[in-house]
């Protein structure tokens, strides 16, 4: 099936710098990739839709200069979170339809801790 | 942005027993996908149902979706330790992201 890969799974940083988070469309491409938060025993949580070639679409709430996404190929999008600060510190999850109908795939999520 | 209610909120459940879970709302869903989420891990999917009414079935796991297609439940039966996880439901339109609703929070003790 299809497989989005998501690197890196743990990163640590220190405050004020910036962490770059990647997800790949192994064997198929993906138009379209979401960016999810989720927060200790919380649901996930929609930050952005990012589209190939184009401005990703953020939700409210969601500082776009703060969180970039950039969707450069049809295979890659990336999220990076800009002078990080303790409360950044989440579980960040990418997610890409996989074609028609109704699937969605997710990747295996990056936990990032800001010291 | 349509409005999830997943009930109950946690569960905690001797091996074994059953138990259902609910994800309601006041509109009207196209279809709707149930995920299970283990610690660290991202979401998997479990189903999806479509039809007013369907039921569908996993192995221990029968997932109805109501006939008026705003609700949904999920029950297990007998349920094991590798039952533990997040259980998700998200409206699926096939064109917008998926929007979960909080989350129905499973331990299933051995």
């Amino acid at each position: 099936g299809a497989v989005v890969s998501q690197h890196p799974s743990r990163v640590i940083c220190k405050s004020g710098t910036s962490v770059k988070i990647e997800c790949r469309s192994l064997d198929f491409q993906a138009t379209t990739m979401f960016w999810y938060r989720q927060f200790p025993k919380q649901s996930l949580m929609l930050m952005a839709t990012s589209n190939e070639g184009s401005k990703a679409t953020y939700e409210q709430g969601v500082e776009k200069d703060k969180f970039l996404i950039n969707h450069a190929s049809l295979t890659l999008s990336t999220l990076t979170v800009t002078s990080a600060h303790p409360e950044d510190s989440s579980f960040y999850i990418c997610s890409a339809r996989t074609g028609g109908g109704y699937g969605y795939t997710f990747g295996s999520g990056t936990r990032l801790t800001v010291v | 942005t349509q409005l999830l209610e997943q009930s109950p909120q946690f569960l905690s459940i001797q091996e074994g027993e059953n138990l259902t879970v609910y994800c309601n709302s006041s509109s009207v869903f196209s279809s709707l996908q149930w995920y299970r989420q283990e610690p660290g891990e991202g979401p998997v999917l479990l189903v999806t149902v479509v039809t007013g009414g369907e039921v569908k079935k996993l192995k221990r796991l029968t997932f109805q979706f109501g006939d008026a297609r705003k609700d949904s439940s999920l029950h297990i039966t007998a349920a094991q330790p590798g039952d533990t996880g997040l259980y998700l439901c998200a409206p699926n339109s096939g064109n917008t992201p998926l929007v979960f609703g909080k989350g129905t929070r499973l331990s299933v003790i051995a």
